[in-house]
Formats: structure tokens, sequence, C-alpha cells
């Protein structure tokens, strides 16, 4: 069955950090991959997808089908990427059902 | 256009109680979800309609709950009889069938059931 594993629920670093966020899925057929983030009062929303293989906010994520990972990362946080951050696979063929893992809150300290 | 909407952004209702949520889209976006989201968990796949058509339900749909998506404008979703596993953030969420085929999420009805 398809499943979606974030291990960290916190993770705290200071301003100017390197940040990982972990992901690892398991899914039989070809994965798609998607980071979505929750800004404090704000909606749920799409950060980046693996297909798009583009930056976003500083943040990049490489699909490893090897390791079966979708580490979400950025080289210097920033307070303003505190938030609650989501992995999720596409499955189910064309449509967009997701399964999202459980997040991991990402607190930038000053 | 404002994005996905939701209402009402909050219900507290008494165990027993009918309770309905309405989704409105984005308007040029024929297909529409449901999830739903407990404390600690990420969102849950509920349901999808493409149009007016409802093409799948996940098992996590009781037979309490119902979603209904009429003109294939507007959604609602009801459950009947809550209980109190019921209480929990129903998020609705929209994307077109084709193309970027990205989910664009609502801020969700929260959902207490006392």
């Amino acid at each position: 069955a398809q499943r979606v594993t974030q291990p960290e629920k916190l993770l705290s670093v200071f301003k100017g950090a390197p940040v990982e966020l972990k992901c690892n899925y398991s899914y039989s057929g070809s994965p798609e991959l998607f980071w979505y983030v929750q800004y404090s009062r704000q909606r749920l929303q799409l950060l980046l997808r693996h297909i798009s293989r583009e930056s976003i906010k500083g943040f990049t994520a490489d699909l490893n089908k090897g390791e079966t990972s979708f580490h979400l990362k950025k080289p210097f946080a920033q307070e303003e990427d505190s938030a609650m951050y989501y992995c999720a696979l596409r499955y189910g063929g064309a449509t967009n059902k997701l399964i999202f893992g459980t997040g991991t809150l990402l607190a930038v300290q000053p | 256009d404002t994005g996905v909407s939701q209402d009402p952004r909050h219900k507290i209702t008494k165990r027993g109680q009918n309770v309905t949520f309405r989704c409105d889209p984005i308007s040029e976006h024929n297909r529409l979800y449901w999830y739903r989201q407990t404390l600690g968990q990420g969102p849950e796949f509920l349901t999808y309609f493409q149009n007016e058509a409802q093409l799948e339900k996940s098992r996590l749909l009781s037979d309490r709950f119902s979603a209904e998506r009429p003109k294939g404008s507007f959604s609602t979703l009801e459950i009947q009889r809550t209980e109190q596993g019921d209480s929990a953030m129903y998020l609705c969420a929209s994307s077109l069938a084709v193309g970027a085929n990205v989910l664009t999420f609502g801020a969700g009805s929260r959902l207490t059931v006392l």
C-alpha cells in the first residue's frame, strides 16, 4: 500500500542554517511527489512538485527512487520559512488523490 | 475569483446532529475534492467529483457522509448523526482535470462534535 513518512514532527534551526525536511514514500507505481506548506493562519498551498524540478523560495527537492525519498532542502533558512510542511504522494492515476505525510513543523529561530 | 471558499469556517455541534459544509471551487476548475484532517495528521482523501459526477469515495467515507455537486459548481458535504470521532478539519480543494493539475485548497471547515 502507498504510504508517506515524515519522521520529524518538529525541526528547529537558527536563521541562516541549512534545512532538510525528510520525506520517504512507499508506492508500487511511478511516483509523483509534492511538498505543501501551511503558514500560520493560512491555507495549505503547493510549494513545489518533483516533476517541475524548480526552486521555490530557495527550497529544492530531488526525487531519489533508489532510496524512495523526496527530502526538502534549503541552504540558508529564513524566519519567514517557519511553517508546517507536508510531503504528499499522488496515486490513483490522473487524479489528485494525494496521500499526505503527518507533517513537519519547521521553526526558524532568530 | 478569490480561490476556493468554504463555509462555515467553524461549526460546533452536539453528537447526533446533522451538519452540512459548503465548498465553492475556483470557477474554471472541473474537479473538486474533499479531504479530512485530524489533529496531528496530514489531510486524508475522502471523495472527488469531476463536474457533477462523484467518481470516487474513500472507505473513510461512512454511510453517514454524503457529498453532492449538483450543478458541477459548488459542493456540499453532509454528515448525519455526528459522532465525536467526526471532529476534524474538512478541506475542500479544486483543480483542472488536465494541464497543471495542481490542487488549490480552501481554508477548511472545522467541526467540533461535543
